[in-house]
C-alpha cells in the first residue's frame, strides 16, 4: 500500500505569490515524522522541513510552513512568496517510529513563472 | 565537512557486466539507505542498514546486493546488470536516536547509472 502520495505531478505558479504543495499519507504508527526535500535540475537532495506526529505546532522555516493535519493524514507545504529559485521537484517523506526507512512520494514538479 | 560522498558520479555498463556504487559517509550514521529514482517514480527503496552487519531488503530489491562491514561505508552492488537498471541511484543516512524518526536523511549527490 502506498504510504506517502502526492496527487499533483505538476504545478504553475506566479513569482511572489503563494502555492500548496499536497501530500497524504498513511499509518498505523502513532509516532512518525514527515519530511520534504527539494530537489533542483542539478539533482542534488535539499531537506526542507520537518514534522512530527506529536507536535502540537505546524513546522515553519523561513518561506516553508507545513499544514499539518493529523485526522486527515496530510502535510501539505506551503511556499509563501515564490522565487524564481523554487522551480524544482519537491518530495513529501515519511519514517514510522523505530529503526524503519524514509518512504516517499512521487514528487511535485513545481514551475514558478516570472 | 564531506558529509555523504557516492562514486562513480557517471557510469555506463553493459548487459551483463557487474559494478559496484560506493558510498561512504563521515557522519558517524548508523542508519545508511539506497534509493533509485525513475521518472514519474519518485525515490524507491533497495536496501537499508541500522547498523553495521545488519542489512535488509526494501521496496525493489532485486539484482541488488549490499553489505556494512563499517559505519561509514554502505556499497551497492550489481550482480548482473540490465536495462531496467538505468536510473539515478542515491545514498544516504542518517541517525535515528532511540528510534525517534525526526532525524532527517542526508544525501550522496547520486549516481546516474545507463545499462546498454
Amino acid at each position: 500500500a502506498q504510504k506517502i502520495t502526492q496527487t499533483q505531478p505538476g504545478m504553475f505558479v506566479q513569482e511572489k505569490e503563494a502555492v500548496t504543495l499536497d501530500c497524504t499519507y498513511d499509518t498505523s504508527d502513532p509516532s512518525y515524522g514527515l519530511f520534504w526535500y527539494k530537489q533542483p535540475s542539478s539533482g542534488e537532495m535539499i531537506f526542507l522541513i520537518y514534522q512530527g506526529s506529536y507536535d502540537q505546532q505546524n513546522a515553519t522555516e523561513g518561506r516553508y510552513s507545513l499544514n499539518f493535519q493529523k485526522a486527515r493524514k496530510s502535510a501539505n507545504l506551503v511556499i509563501s512568496a515564490s522565487q524564481l529559485g523554487d522551480s524544482a521537484m519537491y518530495f513529501c517523506a515519511m519514517r514510522e517510529g523505530g529503526n524503519t526507512p524514509l518512504v516517499f512520494g512521487k514528487g511535485t514538479r513545481l514551475s514558478v513563472i516570472a | 565537512n564531506a558529509g555523504v560522498t557516492q562514486t562513480p558520479k557517471f557510469q555506463v555498463l553493459k548487459t551483463g557486466q557487474s559494478m559496484t556504487l560506493q558510498c561512504a559517509q563521515d557522519m558517524n550514521h548508523e542508519y545508511m539507505s539506497w534509493y533509485r529514482q525513475d521518472p514519474g517514480m519518485g525515490l524507491r527503496l533497495i536496501h537499508y542498514s541500522v547498523g553495521a552487519g545488519i542489512t535488509d531488503q526494501g521496496e525493489v530489491p532485486n539484482g541488488y546486493n549490499v553489505s556494512r562491514s563499517t559505519t561509514e561505508d554502505f556499497p551497492l552492488r550489481l550482480l548482473s546488470a540490465a536495462p531496467s537498471q538505468t536510473s539515478v541511484y542515491f545514498c544516504a543516512s542518517s541517525s535515528p536516536s532511540g528510534g525517534a524518526p525526526h532525524t532527517e536523511a542526508f544525501f550522496g549527490q547520486g549516481t546516474r547509472l545507463t545499462v546498454v
